[in-house]
């Protein structure tokens, strides 16, 4: 079955903690994304991980992959207020996408 | 470049009406372009997969004859919903691919579908 199972689902922060979001994925896969969704809005792809160890930072966000456990993970520091919306994280599998459940994230002050 | 357009962003309709949301890619050609629809928080669920001039190929669970997928050419697909009811009211997202290799797939804004 392809599956990808994410925690936590729901996440409330305090804002300046870290904190990381796991997602684990059900069969080998070349590549594995996370994407932010705002309410009320489409999809924005944060990163795509290509290889086992990959790691990719982008500002407070830093993603990382290790295709031998099927993880990736997406680790916050420090986090801001901006940060809040939903994460997902996605596996290719053939020319389709395997979506997780998605991790609301709120940052509060 | 990869940019993905969707029109209507928002369409209200009255139940047993069809109407057509168009996926556009902007600068680039699609081999590929998926439709997906997504319920209040919840994941994105794949409704089906189109190739330019072939039939389109369904997710399990979807029914071809109420949800019309025309893939006319390279960067056009539409979505039709036929004889649509209120439990049709979803966000309905596109995406599409510019290789058959890696399959990237580049996603549109959505559109909002309320059935009345």
């Amino acid at each position: 079955e392809l599956k990808v199972e994410q925690n936590p689902l729901f996440l409330s922060m305090q804002e300046g903690k870290n904190y990381t979001i796991y997602c684990n994925y059900s069969t080998t896969s070349d590549r594995l994304y996370w994407y932010r969704q705002d309410p009320g809005k489409s999809l924005e792809s944060l990163f795509v991980l290509l290889s086992n160890g990959a790691v990719k930072q982008e500002g407070r966000l830093m993603a990382s992959l290790d295709t031998k456990a099927r993880l990736s993970t997406l680790h916050i520091t420090a986090a801001v207020h901006d940060l809040s919306a939903t994460y997902f994280c996605a596996f290719q599998y053939g020319n389709k996408l395997v979506f997780g459940a998605g991790t609301i994230l709120r940052v509060k002050s | 470049g990869a940019v993905v357009s969707q029109h209507p962003s928002r369409v209200i309709c009255k139940s047993g009406t069809s109407v057509k949301i168009e996926c556009r890619s902007l600068d680039f050609q699609a081999t590929t372009m998926f439709w997906y629809r997504q319920f209040p928080k919840q994941s994105l669920m794949l409704m089906a997969t189109s190739n330019e001039g072939s039939k389109a190929t369904y997710e399990q669970g979807v029914e071809k004859d109420k949800f019309l997928i025309n893939h006319a050419s390279l960067t056009l697909s539409t979505l039709t919903v036929t004889s649509a009811h209120p439990e049709d009211s979803s966000f309905y997202i596109c995406s599409a691919s510019r290789d058959g290799v890696t399959y990237e797939q580049y996603f549109g804004p959505g559109t909002r579908l309320t059935v009345t």
